[in-house]
């Protein structure tokens, strides 16, 4: 069935440098997605959306891009900072609800 | 403003018994949804209600069930616990259900 993964499970990023965080999507009709943050013991917490008329949105050092063609999303985090660390999960909302990947966990080192 | 509550934040229950969590959403969300989270499996949809209707159903035995209230708090209710149900439950509020969903913090469920 159509779905919404990541293409990596972990990605670790020193303090400072700007993180990339990737999610391929398979429904095409598709036309809203959402970027969330999970650290330990908490609920998500959504970070960023961007609705499928647009390619990119920026927020605070968080900017989301869209890319269509290859249903393709990813988010991008400027200076990465220790708090960053945390699992990052991209959903897709369709008929049925939000769609959510696995998840990127993201391990920032000093 | 009051983001989502959910209660309790914990429980443990044996097999057999049911289960009943709340969710309070933020003020003026009419809609809420649930999931279930699981090292396995990640986050799953459960259901979605909307003015006290469901309008959205995942894939779940009919085991999981939810109600929502004209305040548009909801429950949900396990019944028959299977040790399979320890998860953590979310839930999600948003004003329609077709713009950015908030989560709670959880329920952590432990069938023992």
């Amino acid at each position: 069935g159509e779905s919404v993964g990541l293409h990596l499970p972990t990605l670790s990023v020193q303090e400072g440098d700007n993180s990339i965080i990737n999610c391929a999507y398979s429904n095409s009709a598709s036309d809203y997605f959402i970027w969330y943050k999970q650290e330990s013991g908490k609920g998500p917490q959504f970070i960023i959306d961007i609705r499928s008329n647009m390619d990119k949105r920026q927020g605070q050092r968080v900017t989301v891009l869209l890319n269509k063609t290859v249903k393709h999303l990813s988010l991008q985090i400027a200076a990465t900072q220790p708090g960053d660390s945390a699992v990052y999960f991209c959903a897709e909302r369709g008929p049925a609800g939000l769609s959510f990947g696995a998840g990127t966990t993201v391990t920032v080192r000093a | 403003k009051a983001g989502v509550t959910q209660t309790p934040r914990y429980l443990i229950k044996t097999r057999g018994q049911q289960v009943t969590l709340s969710c309070s959403p933020i003020s003026g969300h009419r809609s809420v949804s649930w999931y279930q989270q699981t090292p396995g499996q990640g986050l799953q949809f459960l259901f979605e209600y909307f003015s006290e209707t469901q309008r959205n159903k995942g894939n779940f035995p009919g085991r999981f069930s939810g109600r929502q209230f004209s305040n548009s708090r909801s429950e949900m209710n396990v019944s028959t616990l299977e040790l399979g149900d320890s998860a953590l439950y979310l839930c999600a509020s948003s004003t329609d259900g077709n713009t950015e969903a908030f989560f709670g913090q959880g329920t952590r469920l432990t069938v023992v």
